[in-house]
């Protein structure tokens, strides 16, 4: 079946302007995480969602990210005022259940010139 | 707060050799610890997952252990090829007050190259 897809592939945006990441998971998972992978360090997380909540969002690092999934599947990640340091590949991940395996989509690359 | 390290950084080694990769992690609290792979500008890969109640497991060619009392995990890659040149990332699911899965911790991965 079809895996974690993430939209789009490559971001590059000026600093100051507002964007948008997009996940759809796995068919059916209810549990959805994203991470941040800055370049040579592994991923980190931000937030995680079950359903349509955000059960955890102790990751975000400031509040110009924000994140929603309103019916409970596809989550934006939202990025206000961006700056270069947001500059990252970002990561999706869904699982069936809270506790189960995680799986990946391919990223985001996010730039900010 | 849980961190986990890898070494060596990178690793480079001839086709057929054997070799392990190593992670550490300062919490022994863990819910289960991965063993991914990430090919240059790709997502993550899961290669193997051990339970925290378990000591090791395989596939293939990889076999992973794990050590929850020390906070190490070891990955065993045997007659290593060429297509196995990957960053190698360990990551830890923690556990949170109530006893549940809780988020994925990284290490910062270790960059294998296998020659010819």
């Amino acid at each position: 079946g079809a895996g974690v897809s993430q939209t789009p592939s490559n971001k590059v945006t000026e600093k100051g302007k507002y964007v948008e990441l997009r996940c759809d998971p796995i068919s059916g998972h209810t549990a959805l995480y994203w991470y941040r992978q800055s370049l040579g360090q592994g991923p980190e997380f931000l937030i995680y969602f079950q359903g349509t909540g955000a059960a955890d969002d102790s990751g975000l690092p400031n509040d110009r990210f924000f994140a929603v999934r309103p019916e409970g599947s596809v989550s934006t990640l939202k990025i206000q005022r961006t700056e270069r340091g947001d500059s990252a590949v970002y990561l999706c991940a869904s699982s069936s259940t809270r506790s189960s395996e995680q799986y990946f989509g391919p990223g985001t690359r996010l730039t900010v010139t | 707060k849980q961190e986990v390290t890898q070494i060596p950084a990178a690793l480079s080694v001839p086709e057929g050799e054997n070799l392990v990769l190593n992670c550490s992690f300062t919490d022994s609290a863990i819910y289960n610890l991965q063993w991914f792979r990430q090919d240059p500008g790709k997502g993550l890969t899961s290669l193997l997952l051990i339970q925290s109640s378990q000591r090791e497991q395989t596939s293939g060619r990889l076999n992973a252990s794990l050590d929850k009392s020390s906070g190490r995990s070891t990955l065993y890659i045997a007659a290593s090829q060429p297509g196995d040149s990957a960053t190698y990332l360990c990551a830890v699911r923690g556990v949170d007050s109530t006893g549940t899965a809780s988020k994925l911790t990284f290490g910062t991965g270790t960059r294998l190259q296998v020659t010819l």
